[in-house]
C-alpha cells in the first residue's frame, strides 16, 4: 500500500531556531500534501495545502511566514518551523494524495516538535 | 469545517461487545467523509470513507452510516478488540473547496478485556 515517510520523529530545538520537517511518498507520486498540527488530546488541525510547483495555501490564522511550505517535487514536501517559540511546540502530520488510482489520502507517522 | 480544539470525549467499551462512534458535521456541502484511527504517537490510519450519495458502508467488522438530514456520521465496530483501542476522527471534505480535509473532535475509545 501506498507509504508516507516523515522525518524526523522527533526533534528538539532551541527558541529562535529554525526546523525543517519533510513529508516523502515512497510509493506513489503526489501533486498535493497536508499539514497538520495536533495538540496533546485534541484534534488535528489542517495547516495548509501543499501544492507541487506552486505556493501552499494556508489556513485561516496560520503564518506564512512562520510555516514556510516548499513542495518540489512529486513526491516531497517540506514544512520549515522558522524562529521556532515554544509554543510551536506540537506534533505535526503530513499527508499526501495519490495523483493516481484511487487517490487516496496517506498520513505520515508525524513529528513531535519540542522547542526549549 | 475546521476543526474545534476541545478535549477528546472518551467511550469504554468491553471486549467483544460493539462500539459506537458517532460524529456531527455543520456544513451541507460536505460530501465527502473518512474515518481514522490514530494510536498514540503516530499518524492517523485509514479505517473508512463513504460519499454523501450513500447512507451506509461495511467493510471488515466497521460500518460507517450518514445520515445527511440531521448531518451525523456514525462508525460501528463489530466484537471490539483491545487493538481498537485508540482516538478515532471523522473528517470531512467540502465540496468544490479543494482536496483538503477537516478533523473533527475524536473519540478516545478504550476496550476493556
Amino acid at each position: 500500500g501506498a507509504v508516507v515517510s516523515q522525518h524526523p520523529s522527533r526533534v528538539i530545538c532551541k527558541s529562535g531556531t529554525s526546523v525543517k520537517i519533510e513529508c516523502r511518498s515512497l510509493d506513489f507520486q503526489a501533486t498535493t500534501m497536508f499539514w497538520y498540527r495536533q495538540f496533546p488530546k485534541q484534534s488535528l488541525m489542517l495547516m495548509a495545502t501543499s501544492n507541487e510547483g506552486s505556493k501552499a495555501t494556508y489556513e485561516q490564522g496560520v503564518e506564512k511566514d512562520k510555516f514556510l511550505i516548499n513542495h518540489a517535487s512529486l513526491t516531497l514536501s517540506t514544512l520549515t518551523v522558522t524562529s521556532a517559540h515554544p509554543e510551536d511546540s506540537s506534533f505535526y502530520i503530513c499527508s499526501a494524495r495519490e495523483d493516481r488510482g484511487n487517490y487516496g489520502y496517506t498520513f505520515g507517522s508525524g513529528t513531535r516538535l519540542t522547542v526549549v | 469545517g475546521e476543526s474545534v480544539g476541545l478535549h477528546l470525549p472518551t467511550l469504554s467499551v468491553q471486549e467483544g461487545d460493539n462500539s459506537i462512534i458517532n460524529c456531527a458535521y455543520s456544513n451541507s456541502a460536505s460530501d465527502y467523509f473518512i474515518w481514522y484511527k490514530q494510536e498514540s504517537g503516530k499518524g492517523p490510519q485509514f479505517i473508512i470513507d463513504i460519499r454523501s450519495n450513500m447512507d451506509k458502508r461495511q467493510g471488515q467488522r466497521v460500518t460507517v452510516l450518514l445520515n445527511k438530514t440531521v448531518k451525523h456520521l456514525s462508525l460501528q465496530i463489530a466484537a471490539t478488540q483491545p487493538g481498537d483501542s485508540a482516538v478515532y476522527f471523522c473528517a470531512e471534505n467540502i465540496r468544490y473547496t479543494g482536496n483538503q480535509f477537516y478533523f473533527g473532535t475524536g473519540t478516545s475509545l478504550t476496550v476493556i478485556p
